[in-house]
């Protein structure tokens, strides 16, 4: 079946570093993929998503391409803010289904 | 896009007795989703609630259990059965949009003691 493989955490960084959150999966054909943000005390959040190869998805500075070729769809952050501190997931889902898989989660904890 | 609301948004229970859950969409949605986010895990599918038919399982999990309702489109609950300790978790509600986003509920956070 299908499933998504996250960077285990816990991250720590400083404001301002660089954050890489690496998310790869298994499936067949061209599932559509995504980061989900879930801050403390929240529900998730969706942060961007992808839907075919070579894709990027954007938002709030951070940024995911759709890598068929690694079956891969890292999420990135050129400068991470405190505000940045929460769990990632990365998910994906096929066109013919209406679940989610996802990952086991990314924390990430960013230090001022 | 859906806003969902989530009641209550955190309980401490005694173990043996039963916690329903609520959730309220603002829009009409066909299939609402019940996740379950065990300490320190991931999502788990606990079941996908049809307006108008029962609720379909996913593997490991079972009605008696957690029973759920859907009277309407907007409307949904879950109960937890019979509460032990290992039903300590986050137990979210979740709607898809168009078939192309997901939207989450704040969270149900369970403590059983």
């Amino acid at each position: 079946g299908d499933s998504v493989t996250q960077m285990e955490g816990p991250v720590t960084l400083s404001e301002e570093a660089f954050l890489t959150i690496n998310c790869t999966y298994t499936a067949t054909g061209y599932p559509s993929l995504f980061w989900y943000v879930q801050y403390p005390g929240e529900g998730l959040q969706l942060l961007l998503k992808a839907t075919k190869a070579d894709d990027k998805g954007s938002n709030k500075g951070f940024e995911a391409t759709y890598r068929k070729e690694t079956t891969s769809f890292h999420l990135e952050k050129g400068s991470v803010q405190v505000s940045d501190s929460a769990v990632y997931f990365c998910a994906l889902k096929q066109s013919n289904d209406y679940k989610l898989s996802f990952g086991a989660g990314t924390t990430v904890t960013v230090r001022a | 896009s859906a806003v969902i609301s989530q009641k209550p948004s955190r309980d401490i229970c005694q173990r043996g007795t039963s916690l329903t859950i609520q959730c309220q969409v603002d829009s009409q949605v066909t299939m609402m989703f019940w996740y379950r986010q065990q300490p320190g895990q991931s999502l788990t599918l606990i079941a996908t609630a049809n307006q108008g038919s029962e609720a379909t399982y996913e593997s490991g999990f079972v009605i008696d259990k957690f029973p759920i309702s859907r009277p309407n489109l907007t409307f949904s609950t879950l109960t937890v059965s019979n509460m032990s300790p290992e039903d300590s978790s986050i137990y979210l509600c979740s709607v898809e949009v168009q078939n192309t986003e997901a939207f989450f509920g704040q969270g149900t956070r369970l403590t059983v003691v």
